[in-house]
């Protein structure tokens, strides 16, 4: 079945960069979305189709794709962005969808 | 404004069938391109899609889930139904349903219900 890899975690100071990256075979022909879980919340949307920001999402948000990765970045981290989140796409068929295994941000 | 709320048993059986029903407003499943989605999230692990249905009827389902899964939808009534068989103590999670659209067609799963918790236990 197919999958999409993410890291456990990723660690940043407030205000630096982070970076979350999500590999997946078939991301090359296929979209990626982002969402963002925090605590006990029912998860939120912030990229879809690889780079789209969904409105009220900060530009700080920014995301791409490049070959089997895409990647999220939040510019400026904050200690609010702290949360999970999970990469999400289909796979070649575009009938299977997945999340990733999830990464957690921490900002401190 | 757009809102989806799951309903069902917080505790089951193994063994039993688990039959969850998401209500919304703000969109109707009879537009074209509108589809409703089921996730679940055991406790403390990752989120995992199980189901989709679309406007036009068609059912998507997770291929390892496929035989013990069934969505289905009341128009008239806003909701989206989803059954699952032989419940074990493994699919113990909070169960989502959530609003998207068709590969490529805007943004997907935008708006989530707050969660259903199911405990699987005897």
């Amino acid at each position: 079945s197919y999958e999409l890899t993410q890291p456990p975690s990723v660690s940043v100071s407030p205000g630096q960069t982070a970076r979350i990256t999500c590999s997946g075979d078939a991301l090359p022909r296929k979209y990626a979305y982002w969402f963002q879980q925090k605590s006990r919340q029912a998860p939120v949307l912030v990229i879809y189709e690889d780079t789209k920001r969904p409105s009220g999402i900060p530009e700080r948000f920014f995301a791409f794709s490049s070959g089997t990765k895409a990647i999220l970045s939040i510019s400026g981290a904050q200690v609010d962005d702290e949360a999970d989140y999970y990469c999400y796409s289909t796979d070649s068929s575009g009938n299977q969808w997945v999340f990733g295994g999830g990464t957690r941000l921490t900002v401190l | 404004q757009v809102t989806l709320r799951e309903s069902g048993p917080a505790l089951v059986k193994p063994t039993e069938t688990l039959t969850l029903t998401c209500t919304f407003s703000g969109f109707s499943l009879t537009t074209n391109g509108m589809c409703v989605s089921w996730i679940r999230q055991p406790p403390g692990k990752a989120l995992e899609w199980l189901a989709r249905i679309d406007w036009d009827g068609d059912e998507y389902y997770n291929t390892s889930l496929k035989t013990r899964l069934t969505v289905s939808k009341d128009t008239s009534k806003n909701q989206v139904v989803l059954t699952m068989t032989n419940m074990d103590p493994a699919d113990t999670a909070t169960y989502y349903c959530a609003r998207t659209r068709p590969y490529g067609s805007g943004p997907a799963l935008d708006f989530w219900g707050q969660g259903t918790l199911v405990t699987v236990s005897s």
